[in-house]
Order: structure tokens, then C-alpha cells, then sequence
């Protein structure tokens, strides 16, 4: 059974940082991209960003409104993505989902919040 | 950035009974490597999102076949023919042809 199981989310002030986890199994970890979207309180779906799988080199997207603050990544050896966040903004504030994509988001993760307040 | 627009923003309907949500992209959507990476999703509160369709027309796994997708292009919609309860909630279109990946403003599906 595929499953995504997400940690790491929190209180944190204005200007710091976080890291989201998004711990993955049931699936070759490692051929699928992962992607990151967030939800901010009563708002829709915002994409986040996107890291390829190892076949296409795990290379990285951004959303522009991310872009230069928040790095994603991934450990194939022990499954897991990362959503690294610094220089946190209170407009960060959301939900956060990790999803599996392989041509469609398919699997989600139960989402992480994410509360950016002083 | 891919523009994408959902209409209505809120369906009321009657238990039984179809519904209709369309959403239109600001340029195609269709990929060089010839797919249209048009995916629509369901979110009931507090819960994460659901694929339902992916590449326009084809039902997830396990998904019930009162759901129906259709579209090229710019132009799509995704039918309910016959809206039960567990249905309820908001139904989101996707694109994933180009990056960013942009999501339509949502549909709110309620009973009336």
C-alpha cells in the first residue's frame, strides 16, 4: 500500500526556519518525483514545489513566491522528501501536503501545519 | 503562468441528480510530449486532497465511475451523474503541463 506520512510542521517566528519530512513507502521511492503544495487557512491548493525522481537527475522547481527561501530534497536510501524552510514569512502560513507524482499527483500525504507568527 | 478558471464556484445540488464544473486554461495544455496533464481533485474539510481524474479523462483507481472527465485544450469539465453524499465538498482542476503547476480556484459541491 502506498503511503506518505508527514512531520516536522509547527510554530515558528517570523524570519526562522523549519523542515518538513514526508517519509514514503510502498513504492520505488526513487522513480517518482515528489511534490510539495500548501494551503493557507480557508484559501485553495497552491503548488510549492517539485523534485524529480532519480531517473531524471532529482533535479528541482520552484514556485516564484518560494523561490531562494525554501530548498526541497531527497534521501532514496531512506525514502524520504524534504521541504527545507528558512527566512519564514507569516504568509507561509498553511497546511502542507507532500504529494507522489508520476505524471499525476496520485498519493497525498495527511498535510503538516505550518504556523509562521510572532 | 497557466491561468486556470473554474466555474461555478459554488454547485448546490440535489442528491441523485448530475453535476457539472468546468475549467478553462489560459493557453493549452497539451505537453510536448503529446499528453494534456489536466488532473481534477476532491477535498472534503479538514482532509487531504483526492485524485479523482488525471490526463483529462482517466479515473484513478478505485474511483467511482459516476465521475467522468472530458475536455482538450483549454476547455474542460468534470461530470458527476449522479451526486451522492460522500461527494460533497471542494473539487479543484489541476494542470501539470508547465511549471509552476496551477490549480483552478476550487468548486464548493453542496446539497441542497
Amino acid at each position: 500500500e502506498v503511503q506518505l506520512v508527514q512531520s516536522g510542521g509547527g510554530l515558528v517566528k517570523p524570519g526562522r526556519s523549519l523542515r518538513l519530512s514526508c517519509t514514503a513507502s510502498g513504492f520505488t521511492f526513487g522513480d517518482f518525483a515528489i511534490s510539495w503544495f500548501r494551503q493557507a487557512p480557508g484559501k485553495g491548493l497552491e503548488w510549492v514545489a517539485f523534485i524529480r525522481g532519480k531517473p531524471y537527475g532529482e533535479t528541482t522547481e520552484y514556485a516564484a513566491s518560494v523561490q531562494g527561501r525554501f530548498t526541497t530534497s531527497r534521501d532514496n536510501s531512506k525514502s524520504i522528501a524534504y521541504l527545507q524552510m528558512d527566512s519564514l514569512k507569516t504568509e507561509d502560513t498553511a497546511v502542507y501536503y507532500c504529494s507522489r507524482y508520476g505524471g499525476r499527483p496520485d498519493y497525498w500525504g495527511q498535510g503538516t501545519r505550518v504556523i509562521v507568527s510572532s | 503562468d497557466i491561468v486556470m478558471t473554474q466555474t461555478p464556484l459554488s454547485s448546490p445540488v440535489t442528491l441523485g441528480q448530475p453535476a457539472s464544473i468546468s475549467c478553462r486554461s489560459s493557453q493549452s495544455l497539451v505537453h510536448s510530449d503529446g499528453d494534456t496533464y489536466l488532473s481534477w481533485l476532491h477535498q472534503r474539510p479538514g482532509q487531504p486532497p483526492r485524485l479523482l481524474i488525471y490526463k483529462i479523462s482517466n479515473r484513478l483507481s478505485g474511483v467511482p465511475d459516476r465521475f467522468r472527465g472530458s475536455g482538450a485544450g483549454t476547455d474542460f469539465s468534470l461530470q458527476i451523474s449522479r451526486v451522492e453524499v460522500e461527494d460533497v465538498g471542494m473539487y479543484y482542476c489541476m494542470q501539470s503541463t508547465q511549471f509552476p503547476h496551477t490549480f483552478g480556484q476550487g468548486t464548493k459541491l453542496e446539497i441542497k
